[in-house]
């Protein structure tokens, strides 16, 4: 898998459901950043974890990092059709690079 | 709004055509980037300058020619581009670039960028 890869890369669910997006990496990082893209627009900042850190909450926003398995996750709570985009995963690598994955797209149905 | 504004939002150019691309970001940071997105692809790191000085040059061919007069500013100047240079391309600021940060990004809407 490629550095930041996200799983599923696409997820369709109905409004008001749990949506799970889960990201791998492959080297060290500084920290793990979530991105929000909706289409071919720039993309927006959702959440930042550190590598010491393990789990972080933003609104209907979990992530959780796990630097053992390389892995991260992002949860969004009882969803909403406006939370149709893609999402991005960006690890932070040794030279404070982003490096981003491929991206889910989360569509909601109403 | 992100504080990232970026012009033009569309633009369509020939083989050889000499266009340039701009930014601006109205948020008092030190870094700007510019990133590439291609249909499937990831989204790739061009440039990174910090304090007005180009940082990162991540492989990228010469025919991309970025220029930072200031630090609220940052252009990429296009010449001879080939038509799979043909992306939508992405300006993004954050408050450093430097050692020991951990900043996030803020991103301006792009350029959908065409070469025919």
């Amino acid at each position: 898998s490629q550095q930041g890869e996200e799983d599923p890369q696409a997820l369709s669910i109905q409004e008001g459901e749990n949506a799970t997006m889960n990201c791998s990496y492959k080297t060290s990082i500084n920290n793990l950043q979530w991105y929000r893209q909706n289409s071919g627009r720039g993309l927006v900042h959702l959440i930042l974890i550190r590598s010491n850190e393990r789990e972080k909450h933003s609104g209907r926003l979990r992530v959780t990092l796990d630097t053992s398995k390389k892995s991260s996750s992002l949860l969004i709570t009882a969803s909403r059709a406006a939370d149709t985009a893609s999402y991005f995963c960006a690890s932070m690598d040794s030279s404070y690079k982003l490096i981003f994955g491929s991206g889910t797209r989360l569509l909601v149905r109403p | 709004e992100t504080g990232v504004t970026q012009t033009p939002r569309h633009l369509v150019m020939g083989m050889t055509n000499k266009k340039s691309l701009k930014c601006e970001q109205h948020l008092g940071h030190n870094a700007m980037y510019w990133y590439k997105q291609s249909a499937k692809k990831p989204l790739e790191l061009m440039f990174v300058y910090s304090l007005e000085e180009r940082v990162e040059n991540n492989s990228v061919p010469s025919r991309f020619s970025p220029e930072c007069p200031n630090s609220s500013h940052l252009f990429l100047h296009l010449h001879t581009l080939q038509p799979e240079d043909s992306a939508l391309y992405l300006c993004a600021s954050s408050q450093d670039h430097l050692a020991g940060s951990s900043y996030e990004q803020y991103f301006g809407p792009g350029t959908r960028l065409t070469v025919t």
